[in-house]
C-alpha cells in the first residue's frame, strides 16, 4: 500500500542544520498541544507537549513554540540528525475531548 | 514492559469478510483508542474507550465495532470488510485524554 508519507508537505535539511516544522491549528479553545514523531513502519511516539498558558517549552534538542494569537504551533529541532527523519504530527485537545491530529509533515535529513 | 501490542501486523481480506483486530496494553491505562491512518489524511479516530465496559464513537465509526471487556484489551471488529477500509490501523492507550502511547499498527488490505 501507499506510504503514509506520500502527499505530505516535506522539509528537507542537511545533517547538523536546525529544523522548524510548523502546524496551524483550528480550534481557538484548544488548551493542550502535543508533537508526535512517526518513523516508517512504526506508531507515533510522543516528543513534547505544551499547555496553552505557555509560549515555549524546551526538551532535549527540541523546542515547541505556541502562538495563540494566530493559532500556530512550531517544533524546532536543533542539530538535526539522520535519525530525526520521520513524519511529525501536531495534535490539539480542548478540555476533555479527544486529541485531533494534524495531517503531518515529513522531515528528510541528508548526511 | 511491552507497552501497546497489536495483532496481527498484516492482514488481507476479501470484500465482505469479517475480522477482529486485537490491542493489548500492559500500562494499566484507563483510556484506549483505535485510529486509522491513510495517506495524506493523518490519524482519524474510529472508536475509543474511557474504561472497561465503555465505548464511544470517534470521527469515522461507520463499518466498525469495538469491545472493551477487559481493561487491558480493546478489540476492533469489521463485520463486512470493504475496500474503503484498506488502511493502517493504530491502537493507543493513555492515562488521561492527553499523552497517547501507540502500538506499531496493523496494515489491512481489502480486495
Amino acid at each position: 500500500g501507499e506510504s503514509v508519507g506520500l502527499h505530505l508537505p516535506t522539509l528537507s535539511v542537511q545533517e547538523g542544520d536546525n529544523s522548524i516544522i510548523n502546524c496551524a491549528y483550528s480550534n481557538s479553545a484548544s488548551d493542550y498541544f502535543i508533537w508526535y514523531k512517526q518513523e516508517s513502519g512504526k506508531g507515533p511516539q510522543f516528543i513534547i507537549d505544551i499547555r496553552s498558558n505557555m509560549d515555549k517549552r524546551q526538551g532535549q534538542r527540541v523546542t515547541v513554540l505556541l502562538n495563540k494569537t494566530v493559532k500556530h504551533l512550531s517544533l524546532q529541532i536543533a542539530a538535526t540528525q539522520p535519525g530525526d527523519s520521520a513524519v511529525y504530527f501536531c495534535a490539539e485537545i480542548s478540555g476533555y475531548s479527544t486529541l485531533t491530529f494534524g495531517k503531518g509533515t515529513m522531515l528528510l535529513v541528508s548526511p | 514492559n511491552a507497552g501497546v501490542t497489536q495483532t496481527p501486523k498484516f492482514r488481507v481480506l476479501k470484500t465482505g469478510q469479517s475480522m477482529t483486530l486485537l490491542c493489548a496494553q500492559d500500562m494499566n491505562h484507563e483510556y484506549m483508542y483505535w485510529y486509522r491512518q491513510d495517506p495524506g489524511m493523518g490519524l482519524r479516530l474510529i472508536h475509543y474507550s474511557v474504561g472497561e465496559g465503555t465505548t464511544a464513537k470517534g470521527e469515522v465509526p461507520d463499518g466498525y465495532n469495538v469491545s472493551r471487556l477487559k481493561k487491558q484489551n480493546f478489540l476492533l471488529g469489521l463485520e463486512s470488510a470493504a475496500p474503503s477500509q484498506t488502511s493502517v490501523y493504530f491502537c493507543a492507550s493513555s492515562y488521561s485524554y492527553q499523552i497517547l502511547h501507540f502500538g506499531n499498527g496493523t496494515r489491512l488490505t481489502v480486495t
